[in-house]
């Protein structure tokens, strides 16, 4: 596609429940970031790839969260053992980066999770 | 780390002109800018790179003080399209991760 695709866009669940989102980059796109938003923040970064490695997890809240990208492209963030606090659109992001540093971000139209 | 954004919400009426502002404690490498409409991804408008630069198109445009640690949003002329809530994200270094204010919420009326 020619944008950033994460599914589901919606995905309701109960305490306690284990959860994965799903994020597919723009072709070519090196960087790959996942943001949480809850309602009236900014995004909250979570971590951050290049190419398949994770150059920076510091935001990812506990251990219940997790990230991969095995190939370099498609990212799955998973979520165990939900709690309520993780409601929230998750955004993921891609970019090319090629001036070096985070280039433009090209978000997806996110992950709303409700954790019930 | 998270960059301070002011004002919280700015209301304008069409024409008008707005300022917003985004301020770090810590040396930046870069500030990016970006908008977002309600219910929406946030979409790029600029990244400004060096202390001092200056950046804009249309009649959105930017300035970034390497050594105040601040960069400023310009908005002249408003439209009623610029509604919409606007983000900083700040770079300390090079290669580093991007960190969002928590954004300042701009209504223009007709």
């Amino acid at each position: 596609g020619a944008g950033v695709s994460q599914t589901p866009s919606n995905k309701v669940t109960e305490k306690g429940k284990y959860v994965e989102l799903r994020c597919d980059p723009i072709s070519g796109h090196t960087a790959l970031y996942w943001y949480r938003q809850s309602l009236g923040q900014g995004p909250e970064f979570l971590i951050y790839f290049q190419g398949t490695g994770a150059a920076d997890d510091s935001g990812l809240p506990n251990d219940r969260f997790f990230a991969v990208r095995p190939e370099g492209s498609v990212s799955t963030l998973k979520i165990q053992r939900t709690e309520r606090g993780d409601s929230a659109v998750y955004l993921c992001a891609s970019s090319f980066a090629a001036q070096g540093g985070t280039g433009e971000l090209f978000f997806g139209e996110g992950s709303r999770l409700t954790v019930l | 780390q998270q960059p301070v954004q002011s004002p919280q919400a700015v209301i304008l009426r069409e024409g008008e002109d707005a300022v917003i502002n985004c301020s770090s404690s810590k040396a930046l490498y870069s500030v990016h800018w970006y908008r977002q409409k309600h219910g929406e991804a946030p979409v790029f408008l600029m990244i400004l790179l060096k202390g001092g630069e200056q950046k804009g198109h249309d009649k959105i445009s930017a300035s970034f003080n390497e050594k105040k640690q601040q960069s400023s949003l310009y908005l002249t002329a408003s439209q009623l399209s610029y509604s919409g809530t606007y983000f900083c994200g700040t770079e300390r270094k090079y290669g580093n991760k991007l960190v969002f204010g928590a954004g300042t919420i701009l209504r223009v009326k007709s």
